[in-house]
């Protein structure tokens, strides 16, 4: 059971767009605590993708955006491409478990 | 850019220490701007933080496996590690080393990775 909650998986055809949620509460997100994803490509290691909760990295495509409010917040991608398929994960920090967590990642499989 | 990647034993019997090793090329680990951690992905499911060091030495565990781990960081040798006590088969996982920037505090994110290191527990 992760502390964020994200759906197991979503799906879309190439060209359309998904949205992926992040839900936390009140000792997380809600606590105003920024949140960051990640995707993972089949047997590779997470890459960051978006930080602080509407950032991208230099190399990220502005297809990928991110947004954030109260306890929730989104990933969004645009233009889907068959190379978006990939896992993707929320992170941020919890104040009662002391340390950063992680939601329970999202398969993303385009169509 | 700095590059991080995982060594160590990859498979271990029940009740065994883990060990693994993190070594930090094209930068220096001995940077007050960074925190350097260890995360792990137990096959097909999700992120578990376990914890992180600074150059200085300090640290701090995620408070579920606390009894268990010990980080360490040798300057010296540009590398940090990991010592997981007393394994069991739930601590089957890809472990990962990350990068932290201090800058933002708790609101922080993890990058680069390492590109992990599958360890497997089984007698």
């Amino acid at each position: 059971q992760s502390v964020l909650t994200q759906p197991p998986s979503v799906s879309g055809a190439p060209g359309q767009r998904v949205t992926i949620s992040c839900t936390g509460s009140s000792s997380n997100t809600g606590a105003g605590y920024d949140v960051h994803w990640y995707q993972q490509l089949p047997g590779t290691a997470p890459k960051l993708l978006i930080y602080t909760n509407t950032n991208r990295p230099s190399g990220v495509p502005d297809r990928f955006s991110g947004s954030k409010s109260g306890t929730s917040a989104s990933l969004t991608i645009t233009g889907l491409q068959a190379d978006d398929e990939a896992d993707y994960y929320c992170q941020s920090y919890d104040t009662l478990l002391r340390g950063w967590v992680f939601g329970g990642g999202t398969k993303l499989t385009v169509l | 850019q700095v590059q991080l990647q995982e060594s160590g034993p990859r498979l271990l019997k029940p009740s065994q220490t883990l060990s693994l090793t993190c070594t930090v090329s094209g930068g220096s680990i001995n940077n007050n701007n960074y925190y350097w951690n260890w995360i792990r992905q137990p096959a097909g499911k999700g992120l578990e933080w376990i914890g992180r060091i600074y150059f200085s030495g300090s640290i701090i565990y995620n408070p579920s496996l606390e009894s268990r781990v010990s980080i360490s960081v040798d300057t010296s040798k540009n590398q940090f590690s990991l010592r997981l006590t007393s394994v069991t088969a739930a601590d089957t996982a890809v472990y990962y080393c990350a990068r932290v920037n201090v800058g933002a505090g708790k609101n922080n994110w993890f990058d680069p990775w390492g590109q992990g290191t599958l360890v497997t527990v089984s007698s």
